[in-house]
Formats: structure tokens, C-alpha cells, sequence
């Protein structure tokens, strides 16, 4: 099992730019989240997804937005990127009785 | 607003010595408390989880939880340079990993 992938690893994006994080796991999970972390801060929620069709909004959902079209995958769109939006993003993955399964993250630039 | 509290550090401790983390949380209905490790430039690994009062043993870690005082902590016994690493404390208000809310982590530097 590669447990779970995101790319793209890096990104530096322009102001007022868009892009889709990429993000799939091959475990079967349920259970899918998206996290941002800046600089010394722990994680926050951006969205997370109890299952394929099913999404809401997490703490810091704004300038976001998500789909779950597929059990695997789960990507986060970004419309008009924000320097706000510099940050490290993880993808993470759960189901019961197992610890929660992160990605190696993609570290987002907006300039 | 649900919130989770850490001291951000640095912690610094000699080597072979007892690493003592604290986290406080506001939530009084949360069930779930976990402590992840992350090395810098790395993604998180849950290293403990405890659900209940008490102390939860494994390996050199032992997580401590007082849901009263709405405290959690990790020690860390005979502290090795490996351990050196942000430590995050969560808090979920479900039995499981459903909706964690995170702490801002404390960073835990081992001297040799």
C-alpha cells in the first residue's frame, strides 16, 4: 500500500491564480481531511469527508472548496489563490480502529 | 471555539532525562486525546493515544490524562536525541480520529 499521496510536493503560486491539490489514498478510508499548517502553528481543519459524496466545512474553510466524486481521491481546489494561503497542506485519512494516516504534504507558496 | 492549548517551547533536556509535555483543552466533552511527533520538514506520527483517566503506558512514552482538570500530558523517559521533535497534542470530540483539533505544538530539543 503507498497509504497516502499528494501532489504535487511544492508550488509556488501568483496571486489570483488557481490550482487543485492532489490527493489519494489506496486504504479504503472513509474518512478524508484537509489541514493547513503555517509556520510554527499545529494543524487546522480546512474540510473533511465521511465518505464519497459527502464533504463539510472544517475551521478554515474559506477560499477553499473540495469533492470526494470517489472514495480515493479527495482534492482541494484553491480559485483565487491569497498570499493567506501560504502554508504547508496535508492530506490525511482515517477509518476505525486505526490511526489517522497523513500524506508527506505539499508546501504552497502565493506571491 | 474549541481550543488546545501547548507551550510552544523550545523544551531542551539532557539526554537520558525525563521530557515532561503539557496541553490543556477547553472542549469538556471531548473524548479522544492523542500526542503526534513531527519531525521538522515531515508530516505527523501518532506516537500515543488515551481515551480514558490516567496513565497509558508504551515503550519510554506514557501519555496522562485528567478529563476534571481538562489536562493531557507525555512524558518522554531516558530523553535520546531522536526524541527532538514538535510535539503536537489533539482533541477529538468523538472516539476516534474523526475532527481533530490541534494544538499549536511544543518543540523539544535533546541535548547530548
Amino acid at each position: 500500500n503507498a497509504g497516502v499521496t499528494q501532489t504535487p510536493k511544492f508550488r509556488i503560486l501568483k496571486i489570483g491564480q488557481s490550482m487543485t491539490l492532489q490527493c489519494t489514498q489506496d486504504m479504503n478510508h472513509n474518512y478524508m481531511y484537509w489541514y493547513r499548517q503555517d509556520p510554527g502553528m499545529g494543524l487546522k481543519l480546512i474540510y473533511y469527508s465521511v465518505g464519497a459524496g459527502i464533504t463539510d466545512k472544517g475551521e478554515v474553510p474559506n477560499g477553499y472548496n473540495v469533492s470526494r466524486s470517489t472514495t480515493e481521491d479527495f482534492p482541494l481546489r484553491l480559485e483565487l489563490a491569497a498570499p493567506s494561503q501560504t502554508s504547508v497542506y496535508f492530506c490525511a485519512s482515517w477509518t476505525a480502529n486505526s490511526p489517522l494516516h497523513f500524506g508527506n504534504g505539499t508546501r504552497l507558496t502565493v506571491t | 471555539q474549541k481550543e488546545v492549548e501547548q507551550n510552544s517551547g523550545p523544551l531542551s533536556v539532557p539526554e537520558g532525562a525525563i521530557a515532561s509535555l503539557n496541553c490543556t483543552y477547553s472542549d469538556r466533552g471531548s473524548q479522544s486525546f492523542f500526542w503526534y511527533r513531527q519531525y521538522s520538514g515531515k508530516s505527523p506520527e501518532l506516537i500515543m493515544s488515551i481515551y480514558s483517566n490516567g496513565d497509558k503506558e508504551d515503550g519510554r512514552f506514557t501519555a496522562q490524562l485528567n478529563k476534571a482538570s481538562q489536562y493531557v500530558s507525555l512524558l518522554i523517559r531516558d530523553s535520546q536525541p531522536s526524541d527532538s521533535a514538535t510535539y503536537l497534542c489533539a482533541v477529538s470530540a468523538n472516539f476516534g480520529n474523526e475532527k481533530l483539533t490541534f494544538g499549536t505544538g511544543t518543540r523539544l530539543t535533546i541535548i547530548p
